[in-house]
């Protein structure tokens, strides 16, 4: 089992360029989610999905869209990067069987910066 | 809604002595709580859980946390801190929703002193 895996790791974009990040799961999980972590914030629940075909808008959703075509992967879209943007990106997932009390498996991290 | 308050952006320990990061919570039901674990250029780890039952929950790496409803507390203590401690740990309690999001602390980052 790789778990969570996310592409690309690292990735400089100038403002107003468009990019996707890719969270693959090979868990057959239900739920997945994208955070973005920032300094002394912790971090921010952007989008999550609770099911393949399904998304919903998390804390901070603005400037972000995503999508989930296939269960195993969840989409996150940049459609005109602003530097406010520049963020450690999270994606994480947890099984629906587990309960209340079930873990949310992460990824490792993609490092966004926008100039 | 539910909220955590890490208390203490940062705390540093000399190698061998006590660990105690602080994390108080609010909810308006009996909480799901989480502290999870970020080495340096990592994702994010379960360190532990509490869920129901013993209010004392033991975890990886010699952690434990204690769950005290009458403080709303679930601070994290390890008795003698190691090197390899050194990290940014998380608080973290369950909201109450169709999709169970977690809402996550602004993180406490532990050094340790050698």
């Amino acid at each position: 089992n790789a778990g969570v895996t996310q592409t690309p790791k690292f990735r400089v974009l100038k403002t107003g360029q468009s990019m996707t990040l890719l969270c693959a799961q090979d868990m057959n999980h239900e739920y997945m989610y994208w955070y973005r972590q920032d300094p002394g914030m912790g971090l921010r629940l952007i989008h999550y999905s609770v099911g393949e075909g399904t998304t919903a808008k998390g804390e901070v959703p603005d400037g972000y869209n995503v999508s989930r075509l296939k269960k195993q992967n969840f989409l996150l879209g940049l459609e005109s990067a602003a530097p406010s943007q520049t963020s450690v990106y999270f994606c994480a997932s947890r099984s629906q069987l587990g309960g209340e009390g079930d873990e949310q498996f992460f990824g490792p991290g993609t490092r966004l910066t926008v100039l | 809604a539910q909220s955590v308050t890490q208390l203490g952006s940062h705390v540093s320990v000399s190698e061998g002595a006590l660990v105690l990061l602080r994390c108080n919570y609010s909810s308006s039901v009996p909480p799901y709580l989480f502290w999870y674990v970020q080495y340096p250029n990592q994702g994010l780890q379960l360190l532990l859980k509490y869920t129901t039952g013993a209010t004392l929950v033991k975890g990886i790496n010699g952690f434990e946390a204690e769950f005290k409803k009458s403080e709303t507390s679930f601070h994290l203590t390890k008795p003698s801190a190691h090197m390899s401690d050194a990290a940014e740990y998380f608080c973290a309690v369950r909201e109450y929703s169709s999709a169970s999001k977690i809402i996550f602390g602004s993180g406490t980052r532990l050094s340790i002193r050698p």
